[in-house]
Formats: structure tokens, sequence, C-alpha cells
């Protein structure tokens, strides 16, 4: 069974501070590591997703860093905003290649 | 268009009843996923359609039944469900082949059993 491990399960962050998240895994039959947010009500809609020929890319106050050797990546929400309250998913394919998946999920609070 | 619609929004349902959760795109993407989500959990494949053809059963029961009839359109059919089988039921879209990478959610059916 694909396993992806991501930590923490929640955190709770001062706006203006930084959110880090991370995921580990074990296999992966593409080199291809999204981020998904999920607000209540909605579905997961893709955040950032790096590909392994850079170890960080960066989208505005969000940050991915990747370590190959590892098998680890994380995100880094920067000045983070009381709108970035959600919960965020990390990503890898199954060993297939087939399908997307998820990590258990990280819950965001940023206090106001 | 970058919308996966998905209807109804809510369905609450009996034990005995037949019931289908409805999902379109038109964004041209050639493969299409259901996707279950239980409460504070991550979102868990259930089926994967490739080029209307199906492609992935993650080993569900027979109760729930996909269908795909056309490129735009996926349809989840419901049948002798079980109250724990309420949860949050997810359609997704992407391109298909070597550009499947990036899935495009819809709100998803909040799904009770009662």
């Amino acid at each position: 069974q694909q396993q992806v491990k991501q930590s923490p399960q929640s955190l709770i962050v001062q706006k203006g501070g930084i959110s880090i998240i991370n995921c580990a895994y074990e296999n992966t039959a593409f080199d291809y590591f999204p981020w998904y947010q999920q607000f209540p009500g909605k579905g997961p809609a893709l955040l950032i997703a790096i590909r392994p020929d850079v170890s960080e890319k960066k989208e505005g106050r969000f940050t991915i860093s990747f370590n190959k050797s590892a098998k680890q990546f994380s995100l880094h929400i920067m000045d983070s905003q009381p709108g970035d309250s959600a919960t965020y998913f990390c990503a890898v394919f199954n060993q297939a290649g087939t399908a997307l998946i998820f990590g258990k999920g990280t819950t965001l609070s940023v206090s106001s | 268009d970058t919308e996966v619609t998905q209807t109804p929004k809510h369905l609450v349902m009996g034990m005995t009843n037949k019931k289908s959760l409805k999902c379109e795109q038109h964004m041209g993407h050639r493969a299409m996923y259901w996707y279950k989500q239980k409460a504070k959990k991550p979102p868990e494949l259930m089926f994967v359609y490739s080029y209307e053809k199906l492609s992935i059963n993650e080993s569900v029961p027979s109760r729930f039944s996909p269908e795909c009839p056309n490129s735009s359109l996926l349809n989840l059919h419901l049948h002798a469900l079980q109250p724990e089988d309420s949860a949050l039921y997810l359609c997704a879209s992407s391109q298909a082949g070597t550009q499947r990478e990036k899935l495009f959610f819809g709100s998803g059916t909040q799904l009770s059993v009662l």
C-alpha cells in the first residue's frame, strides 16, 4: 500500500507567521509532488506543485522545498493570513502512476 | 471553463434506495475520477476512467456502480448503501496520459445514508 506521511496533523500560526507542513513518501511512479488546499464544503484545489529538476519552487507566499534523497517535500507559507486557514494535503502518484494518493492532511488555523 | 460540476450538493437516502451522483466537466479532460472523503480524512480513490473506460476500481463494493456515458460526464450509481458509506463524494478530472498530473475537483456531494 502506498504510504504518504504528512505532518503535523494540525497547526496554529499567528497572522504574519510562517506555516510549515512536511510530507514523506515511499516510492512513486512519477516525480511530481503537489500540495492541495481544501476549504470546508469545497473540493481540494491544486495550490502548488514541484518536479524534482529543482529543489525549490516559489509562487507568491507559497514555497515547496524538495529533498529527493530523503524522499521528503514541504510546504512553506510565508506571512500567513487568516484566509489561509484550510486543510492542506500533499500527494504523490501511486506506483502504477495512474492516480494521486493523498497524505492525511494538515488543518491550518491562522489567528488574527 | 475550469469547473467540475457535481450534482446534487447534498443527498439523504435510505438503505433501500437507489440514487445517482452526477459529474460534468467541459475542459476536454479524458480522465475522470471518483474519490470518497470522510470527515477530517484525505480523499480516497474509488474509480478512475480513462478515455471513457474504467481503468481502476480500488476494490470498491458493488453497491457503488460507476458509469461514464461520454467524455464529459461521470455518474456514480448507488444502491443498498450502508450508514458507513456516508461521506463527501468528490469527482475530479484531468488530462489523460502523461499530462494527468493536475486534478480538478468538484465541490462534492455530501451523502448521508440513514
